[in-house]
């Protein structure tokens, strides 16, 4: 299985401030053929199941702000939040579906400064 | 609007059997790859397994093959899971989960409220 290692563990911004998240997989997720990186994040609000915000890993689901977005390729990947809000302050997770089964990050809390 | 209701969830005692369902509904169930994923209490979500839209391909996590099943009903937009011989580790929240169509059978862009099982004596 890909083991997803995601950092920090924790983070906390300021309101209108860059968050930036890290996921490394433990081998590359980029397919040669199609030259596409699979790999998504999903951001989990408290009681909430998680909501996918990101896959092939810079494009934006349906109805998600531009505020965030996705980068990197092969093995290291980025979730950056360009301008934090309130309403931001989840747990996000990083998962690879480039191969069975597909595996997620142990996610990076994040919080107001 | 899409919505995805889980239920069958409970306290069972180790080496007991329990099986969830999933009821959907605001979309065509028969058209799409479902999913049932975990989340134990404090962890990552985990991927448990997922089947095809007609029922002919079925795939799981190591931990779970033997003792898991996963089916579906398409006349009745319905997600089961069967499982037996649980054991402690298997205590999580049990989500239902879609797959979107045109990107790949592996994700989730419509996940239930989920449905806790706790495995314990």
């Amino acid at each position: 299985d890909i083991v997803m290692t995601q950092s920090p563990d924790s983070l906390a911004v300021s309101l209108g401030e860059r968050a930036t998240i890290n996921c490394k997989s433990s081998q590359s997720v980029l397919y040669s053929s199609n030259n596409k990186n699979y790999l998504a994040w999903y951001q989990q609000k408290p009681g909430q199941p998680p909501k996918m915000l990101i896959y092939w890993a810079s494009t934006r689901e349906s109805g998600v702000p531009d505020r965030f977005s996705g980068s990197g390729s092969g093995t290291d990947f980025t979730l950056t939040i360009s301008s934090l809000q309130a309403e931001d302050v989840a747990v996000y997770y990083c998962q690879e579906y480039y191969i069975h089964p597909p595996t997620f990050g142990q996610g990076t809390k994040l919080e107001l400064k | 609007e899409v919505q995805l209701v889980e239920s069958g969830g409970g306290l069972v005692q180790p080496g007991g059997s329990l099986r969830l369902s999933c009821a959907a509904s605001g979309f065509a169930f028969s058209g799409y790859w479902m999913s049932w994923v975990r989340q134990a209490p404090g962890k990552g979500p985990e991927w448990v397994a997922n089947i095809k839209q007609d029922g002919s391909e079925k795939y799981y996590v190591g931990s779970v093959k033997g003792r898991f099943t996963i089916s579906r009903d398409n006349a009745n937009d319905s997600l089961y899971l069967q499982m037996s011989s649980l054991r402690a580790e298997d205590t999580a929240v049990y989500y239902c989960v879609r797959a979107p169509p045109t990107i790949s059978s592996l994700l989730g862009d419509s996940w239930g409220q989920g449905t806790l099982v706790i495995v314990s004596s």
